[in-house]
């Protein structure tokens, strides 16, 4: 069975801190993908990583997928309270669908 | 943002009474999807349409029905309402099966006394 551990599951930090979460699992994913959900709305893609130890930036949002497509981390520098929300990451499944983790809680105080 | 819409966005309802969740989507996308989002459980596929009346089960199917009848429609049936089935129930689709994004609806919370 894949799976998908987030961590933390919670993070309250203050503008202007930089902080990572971190998306593990056992087995081997040929892509991940990031959402952020925001309360009320459905999760929003960020970005999709397809090769292993690639590196993508958006912004002041960086994400990196593992050498061995195992992991994946996203890296936010000087938070702001608008990147307050649920973060996902999200890989392919067997019948085509999404395997989602249970997300990361992320709460920016200004 | 893609044209995804569900309805109804909330509602109440009783345990035994019949439900039914619409999904419409304005982008022709070939793939739509039912997931449900619980705390601790995260987003789990309930259905998927790889097509017009072409349907099939994803990790938590009991109790839910689906059909679509038309590319942009997808519906999701809830035969005889369980509490367990209080959730939000988000509807996704998607141009390709493999590797691809899914955009999502902004949800329907679904409460069942």
């Amino acid at each position: 069975t894949q799976l998908l551990e987030q961590s933390p599951q919670f993070l309250s930090i203050q503008e202007g801190e930089n902080l990572t979460v971190y998306c593990n699992s056992s087995s081997v994913f040929s892509s991940l993908q990031w959402y952020r959900q925001e309360p009320g709305e459905g999760p929003v893609l960020l970005v999709t990583v397809v090769t292993g130890g690639e590196v993508k930036k958006l912004k002041r949002l960086t994400f990196q997928f593992g050498d061995a497509r195992k992991d994946s981390s996203l890296h936010i520098t000087a938070a702001q309270p608008g990147d307050t929300g649920l973060y996902l990451c999200a890989g392919p499944g067997s019948q085509g669908n999404l395997i989602f983790g249970k997300g990361t809680k992320l709460s920016v105080k200004p | 943002d893609a044209g995804i819409t569900q309805s109804p966005r909330h509602k109440v309802t009783e345990t035994g009474t019949p439900v039914t969740l619409r999904c419409h989507q304005t982008e022709n996308h070939r793939y739509m999807y039912w997931y449900r989002q619980d705390p601790g459980h995260g987003l789990r596929l309930i259905h998927y349409s790889y097509g017009v009346k072409d349907t099939d089960k994803g990790e938590v199917s009991d109790g839910y029905s689906v059909s679509r009848s038309k590319t942009e429609d997808f519906l999701l049936t809830l035969e005889s309402a369980t509490s367990s089935q209080t959730s939000v129930y988000f509807c996704a689709i998607s141009d390709y099966l493999d590797n691809q994004p899914q955009h999502f609806g902004d949800g329907t919370r679904l409460s069942i006394l």
